[in-house]
């Protein structure tokens, strides 16, 4: 089955710098790739996703980029705020059936 | 914002109880997930289901059970609770080329 790592699993950055969560997936047939905010008590919730025959994907600060060749996908945050403090998955599925999810990463936005 | 409903959002129960936790959609979706995660930590998938009557175990083993009889619907029951099973359940939900939607998970004490 699909392997998905994620890195790294904390992000320390200073109000207003770039965060970049990297996450790298094993089964090169996967052709989703979601990313999730989980803040402290709620459920995942999608922020941003992009599919496999797209190479990037923007949505007003954050943005994500596809490298299918190497297998990794990245996600960028610019501007951050402390609202953007929170845990962030990562996850991939073929045709959107089983999801697998990376470890996850804690990104603290020092004000 | 997705329709996925869970309750109760926090159980408090003694070792040996026999508990249900519900999920409910209304989007109509045809697969529905349970997850097991601990906090701040990576996602277990313990149950998925394609659609009505239709129910798999997940990559972690877990000692309850899922059953599908409505599209809507989709309980997880422990017929004996026991400590380790202290954890957050999350209830996910997708359509047809969707991404997973999650409901707001249900804490679950054991004691």
């Amino acid at each position: 089955g699909e392997n998905v790592e994620q890195h790294p699993s904390t992000l320390s950055v200073q109000e207003g710098d770039s965060a970049v969560i990297k996450c790298t997936y094993s089964d090169s047939a996967s052709n989703y790739f979601p990313w999730y905010k989980q803040e402290l008590g709620k459920g995942p919730q999608l922020i941003i996703d992009i599919r496999s025959n797209v190479g990037e994907k923007k949505d007003q600060r954050i943005a994500v980029t596809l490298n299918k060749t190497a297998k990794h996908f990245s996600l960028h945050i610019t501007e951050t705020q402390p609202e953007d403090s929170a845990v962030y998955f990562c996850a991939a599925t073929l045709n959107f059936n089983k999801f697998y999810f990376g470890s996850g990463t804690k990104l603290n936005v020092k004000p | 914002e997705a329709d996925i409903y869970q309750t109760p959002r926090y159980l408090v129960i003694g070792t040996g109880k026999k508990i249900t936790l519900e999920c409910s959609q209304t989007m109509g979706h045809d697969k529905m997930y349970w997850y097991q995660q601990d906090p701040g930590m990576e996602l277990h998938l313990i149950h998925y289901s394609y659609g009505v009557n239709s129910t798999e175990k997940g990559d972690l083993s877990s000692e309850s059970t899922v059953s599908r009889i409505r599209t809507e619907h989709f309980p997880l029951t422990l017929e004996s609770a026991r400590p380790s099973h202290t954890s957050q359940y999350l209830c996910a939900s997708s359509g047809q080329g969707g991404t997973q939607y999650f409901g707001p998970g249900t804490r679950l004490l054991v004691l």
